[in-house]
């Protein structure tokens, strides 16, 4: 079956901390992976990767596409309470949602 | 500008009716994607309509409709409700266009099957 797994599924840090969110996915004719993040209902988005090796930026937040190895990496440095949510990441090709790793980031 | 719009927010209804959710894209947006989000299973897509064609389908049973007018618009329909359709529903509108991606969710209805 085709999968987009992410890891960890659940993640608590500290203020200030930086912190890696994996997502693995199987697919042929790969389009493209997105990234979102949900706080409560709406999830909003942050990321297209489509390009292998090239990494997207904004402000504290980051991203990276290993389209060989079926991998792509979000990147949080500096974590603020704020960043608390669940992230999620989707293959663009079915729209295949990963479970999503759900980030509690503590004062 | 507006962004997706979807009615109503919360919804309570019993096992065997039927219910209809509506979704109000961006305007300029002809994309629609409806999404059913539970616990256990997460976000699932459901399908996408595009000026008023369905253009793909996620892995739902037939009880699941939808819709989509001519000013963008879509409506989402599940028939003979089961409690196991208790869910959060999202929309999200996008361009539609090739390359295009779906970045704009609406707040969800929350529906309740007892």
């Amino acid at each position: 079956e085709d999968k987009v797994v992410q890891s960890p599924l659940s993640l608590v840090v500290h203020e200030g901390d930086t912190v890696t969110l994996n997502c693995s996915y199987e697919v042929t004719n790969f389009r493209s992976l997105l990234w979102y993040k949900q706080e409560k209902k709406a999830p909003t988005f942050l990321f297209m990767l489509t390009s292998s090796g090239i990494e997207k930026k904004s402000g504290r937040l980051s991203s990276i596409l290993d389209k060989k190895e079926l991998f792509s990496i979000l990147n949080i440095t500096a974590t603020q309470t704020g960043d608390s949510a669940v992230y999620l990441c989707v293959r663009h090709n079915d729209m295949r949602f990963g479970a999503g790793t759900r980030l509690t980031v503590k004062p | 500008k507006a962004g997706v719009t979807q009615t109503p927010r919360y919804l309570i209804k019993t096992r065997g009716q039927q219910v209809t959710l509506s979704c109000s894209p961006i305007s300029g947006h002809r994309s629609v994607s409806w999404y059913q989000q539970t616990p256990g299973q997460g976000l699932q897509f459901l399908f996408e309509y595009f000026s008023e064609t369905q253009r793909n389908k996620g892995n739902f049973p037939g009880r699941f409709s939808g819709r989509q007018f001519s000013n963008s618009r879509s409506e989402m329909n599940v028939s003979t409700l089961e409690l196991g359709d208790s869910a959060l529903y999202l929309c999200a509108s996008s361009t539609g266009t090739a390359g295009s991606f779906l970045a704009f969710f609406g707040q969800g209805t929350r529906l309740t099957v007892v």
